[in-house]
């Protein structure tokens, strides 16, 4: 079974820390994402990365920024969190050929930020 | 990709078939329909996916009606587990970026 982990379910942090959220994925996929999940608002994508070193923008960026130095990793970063970034943020992979979307999602990491 | 819109919460007895409706009325020819589902404090699961046949796995059927305008995915018997929320999505098959769009979805509580 694929697995995706997430380094933290839960997390408490100050305004204004900067925060790391990892996640890794056992299946050599070679796409990943991170989301976050708002009540009201859905799942919504924050970046993804198709490639190790590659990533690209989502529908929410501002105030993120991820990295992707090993093909298992993707880690997404708050440089100076905000209140406003409190929310439950999920991560997946996929594999990269083909039409089937099938995305493994870890269990989610959910963020206060204080 | 199209939009869809679903009920935002359904009962159904544990033990009978859960039928949750998804309406896609914008879908084009090379849009697929996906179904995933969240319980509570995970993260989302793949259930199902569709072009225009009915498909069935071990989890679930989806039927999809001929003119592709809607769809429905069928729980044949529910089971308290399978008390979630269920997404249905539609997205091309020519994107290569693997996004997917989430949208409210539709809460499903089995009774017992």
């Amino acid at each position: 079974d694929v697995k995706v982990t997430q380094s933290s379910r839960y997390l408490v942090k100050r305004t204004g820390e900067k925060v790391f959220l990892e996640c890794v994925q056992d299946m050599d996929h070679e796409n990943m994402f991170w989301y976050r999940q708002d009540p009201g608002l859905g799942l919504r994508l924050i970046y993804f990365s198709y490639d190790v070193k590659m990533k690209e923008k989502g529908d929410i960026p501002e105030g993120y920024s991820v990295s992707r130095e090993k093909k298992e990793r993707f880690s997404l970063i708050l440089e100076s969190a905000s209140t406003n970034q409190t929310s439950m943020y999920l991560c997946a992979s996929r594999t990269g050929t083909g039409h089937y979307n099938e995305q493994f999602f870890g269990p989610g990491t959910r963020l206060t930020v204080l | 990709d199209a939009k869809t819109t679903q009920p935002p919460s359904m009962d159904c007895a544990e033990g009978r078939a859960a039928n949750l409706p998804c309406n896609h009325s914008t879908i084009s020819g090379n849009e697929y329909v996906y179904w995933y589902r969240q319980i509570h404090s995970q993260g989302p699961q793949y259930i199902i996916h569709g072009l225009k046949n009915n498909e069935t796995n071990e989890m679930a059927s989806l039927i999809i009606t001929e003119d592709r305008k809607s769809s429905t995915l069928i729980l044949p018997h529910a089971t308290l587990r399978d008390t979630a929320v269920y997404y249905c999505i539609v997205r091309s098959s020519g994107s290569n970026t693997g996004k997917l769009i989430f949208g409210q979805g539709t809460t499903l509580q089995v009774k017992p």
